[in-house]
Parts: structure tokens; C-alpha cells; sequence
């Protein structure tokens, strides 16, 4: 149990365009999702925390107008990488828990995204 | 906010040693510590974690210890094995908060 799909794996797209990514829980509701981001060889790196059917919370230093996330149901989150740039490339990794994991939050397959 | 910090950041040991990676976090209400063994672009794969409420937890070759009063928390690999080999990543939060990351540790098992 506890699995979580993210789609599309690999994605190319050329500086200015719109990207969005999906973060699935296949087999609970998860009440809180996360969107966290690695660069290559460092570590993970919060960017927002999203509730199901409210606003996402943004950590500090993460452009809430750049990255949109949306919750809209308790299996599915996105994020939509807005103008995307270079600099945006990246491993985007989402992760899910709900009341009962007790904390646990059970990751994606994360989306490694080439901004050209 | 919570600060994690991660030791070493490179570890390579004797296949059949055993590998400690220490980590220490800045935020006292932070109660839950979890270790993460990530390959290669792929995602991290929890591999023990412990509670505030716990000072240690073993899991065949894996343990944890957390020291709440110095607020470190330590992995601890025995007999390590080539398939060891990977990034470790420790991690804290508060409650059911995001995670906050150490910077990792690339651990090497030499045949």
C-alpha cells in the first residue's frame, strides 16, 4: 500500500512555456501533499506544502506566482511550473502522507524537468 | 525555521564494517527523525525512522539513536554490503510538516 505516482517522469519543454507536473495517491486520501526539488547531487529541498482544498503554504524563497500548486482532491496535486528558464531545471519530487502514517510521507517517482 | 546537518558528507568503509552518518537538528519541537536511501535519480526510500518518544530503533542491520537533549540523531549500518552503496539522507519535521533534509551522505562500500 502507500503508493504515489507522479507523471510524466521526464519532461523537455523550451524557456517560457508551461509546465505541469501530477502527484497521484493511488491507494489512500492523502489529506497533505508535499512538493519538494533536488538539483543534481544535492539534497531535497521543500517548496510547498499543499492541503486538499485549500491555498498551498509556500517556504520561504519559493515564488508562490511561478509554481502553482493545486490540491483539488485528496488523490491528486499538481504543479504547474509557470515561464519555465533554465535555472528551473530539476528533479521535482512530490510526497503524500495522511492521518494515519503517522508522519510518514511516502514519496513519488519524482519528474526530472530540462528546461532548453 | 529547522536546520539539519548532515555528517559526513562522504563515508567509505570495509565491505562487512560497519558506517555511522551522524545529524543534528536546530528546532526542539522538531518529533520525527527518518533516514532515506536514495540511487541514482530515483526517490528516496525510507529506511528506518524513529519518534521523539524513542531514543532507539533497530531494524536488522539499521538502527537509529536520537539524543533529544543534545538534539542529534545517528544511522548506524553493521555488516554493510555492496548493495549499501547510495546517498543517505536524514531528515526531521515537526508533527506532519515537510521534511527538512540533510545535505547527504554518499556512503561507499569497498569490496
Amino acid at each position: 500500500g502507500a503508493v504515489v505516482s507522479q507523471h510524466p517522469s521526464r519532461v523537455i519543454c523550451k524557456s517560457g512555456t508551461s509546465v505541469k507536473i501530477e502527484c497521484r495517491s493511488l491507494d489512500f486520501q492523502a489529506t497533505t501533499m508535499f512538493w519538494y526539488r533536488q538539483f543534481p547531487k544535492k539534497s531535497l529541498m521543500l517548496m510547498a506544502t499543499s492541503n486538499e482544498g485549500s491555498k498551498a503554504t509556500y517556504e520561504q524563497g519559493v515564488e508562490k506566482d511561478k509554481f502553482l500548486i493545486n490540491h483539488a482532491s485528496l488523490t491528486l496535486s499538481t504543479l504547474t511550473v509557470t515561464s519555465a528558464h533554465p535555472e528551473d531545471s530539476s528533479f521535482y519530487i512530490c510526497s503524500a502522507t495522511d492521518y494515519n502514517t503517522h508522519n510518514e510521507q511516502f514519496f513519488g517517482p519524482g519528474t526530472r524537468l530540462t528546461v532548453l | 525555521g529547522e536546520n539539519v546537518e548532515q555528517h559526513p558528507s562522504t563515508l567509505s568503509v570495509q565491505e562487512g564494517d560497519s558506517a555511522v552518518i551522524k545529524c543534528t537538528y536546530s528546532d526542539s519541537a522538531s518529533n520525527y527523525f527518518p533516514w532515506y536511501k536514495q540511487e541514482l535519480g530515483k526517490r528516496p526510500q525510507l529506511i528506518i525512522d524513529i519518534r521523539s518518544n524513542v531514543g532507539e530503533k533497530k531494524d536488522q542491520r539499521i538502527a537509529v539513536t536520537l539524543n533529544k537533549t543534545a538534539k542529534h540523531f545517528s544511522l548506524h549500518i553493521t555488516e554493510t554490503q555492496p548493495e549499501d552503496s547510495a546517498v543517505y539522507f536524514c531528515a526531521a519535521s515537526i508533527r506532519a510538516d515537510g521534511l527538512t533534509f540533510g545535505k547527504g551522505t554518499h556512503l561507499i562500500i569497498q569490496p
